[in-house]
């Protein structure tokens, strides 16, 4: 079975400045998707960045982009020049090939964005 | 685009009452639509996936009888909570998906989530 795994409950980041959040992912498809999402305190559920597995160029939004490494099964979100209203939830999410295209979320990684 | 609803926001009911909640696609059809129910500061656990016209799948654990949910159209899907009690007071999240195209991410889109209390 397919698992997404967010290994920091919680990190800092000093406004201004650049944190990255770590996912690591089992699965035995070569085909997939991944993506970061972002939950802020109004709980919507945000979508940042999605990356294709057979697309070997890391996917980049704006201040945000990934380092995917596929061999790896880690899939990392870098949040460049931190702002505020960065801070929030961010949950890694995993979708397989066929079948119903569930989502497999991480546990979530809490950001706080320090003035 | 890719708008997604839901209503109410916010709900107390008491205990023993069923309440419904709708998740309306605004500006997509959506094949299918997912609910998920989201407990404070952890993860989504999806409940059940559901296709237009079709009986939804339920996530093993999950309750069919007491969660029922209903996809009568490719706009709109609900989940009606029968006898509720104070422990399926939770956050609950609709999601709905577009038919995939060749390429297609298949990602999901998320409603801003309901609130229900049960007192």
């Amino acid at each position: 079975a397919q698992t997404v795994t967010q290994s920091q409950p919680e990190m800092s980041v000093q406004e201004a400045e650049t944190v990255t959040l770590s996912c690591t992912y089992d699965t035995s498809e070569s085909d997939y998707y991944l993506f970061w999402y972002k939950q802020p305190p109004s709980r919507q559920m945000i979508l940042v960045i999605r990356q294709e597995a057979y697309k070997q160029q890391n996917a980049t939004e704006n201040r945000f982009s990934v380092n995917f490494q596929k061999a790896a099964k880690s899939f990392s979100l870098k949040i460049s020049d931190s702002q505020l209203g960065d801070a929030a939830m961010y949950f890694c999410a995993y979708i397989g090939p066929g079948g119903t295209y569930k989502y497999i979320f991480g546990t979530g990684t809490r950001l706080k964005v320090l003035a | 685009g890719a708008v997604v609803s839901q209503h109410p926001s916010w709900v107390i009911c008491k205990s023993g009452t069923s309440v419904k909640i709708e998740c309306r696609s605004l500006d997509f059809q959506a094949t299918t639509m997912f609910w998920y129910r989201q407990f404070p500061k952890q993860s989504l656990m999806l409940m059940a996936t559901s296709n237009e016209g079709s009986k939804a799948t339920y996530e093993q654990g999950v309750e069919k009888d007491k969660f029922l949910i209903n996809h009568a159209s490719l706009t709109l899907s609900t989940l009606t909570v029968t006898s509720a009690h104070p422990e399926d007071s939770s956050f609950y999240i609709c999601s709905a998906q577009t038919v995939g195209t060749s390429g297609s991410a298949h990602e999901q889109y998320f409603g801003p989530g309901t609130r229900l209390t049960v007192t």
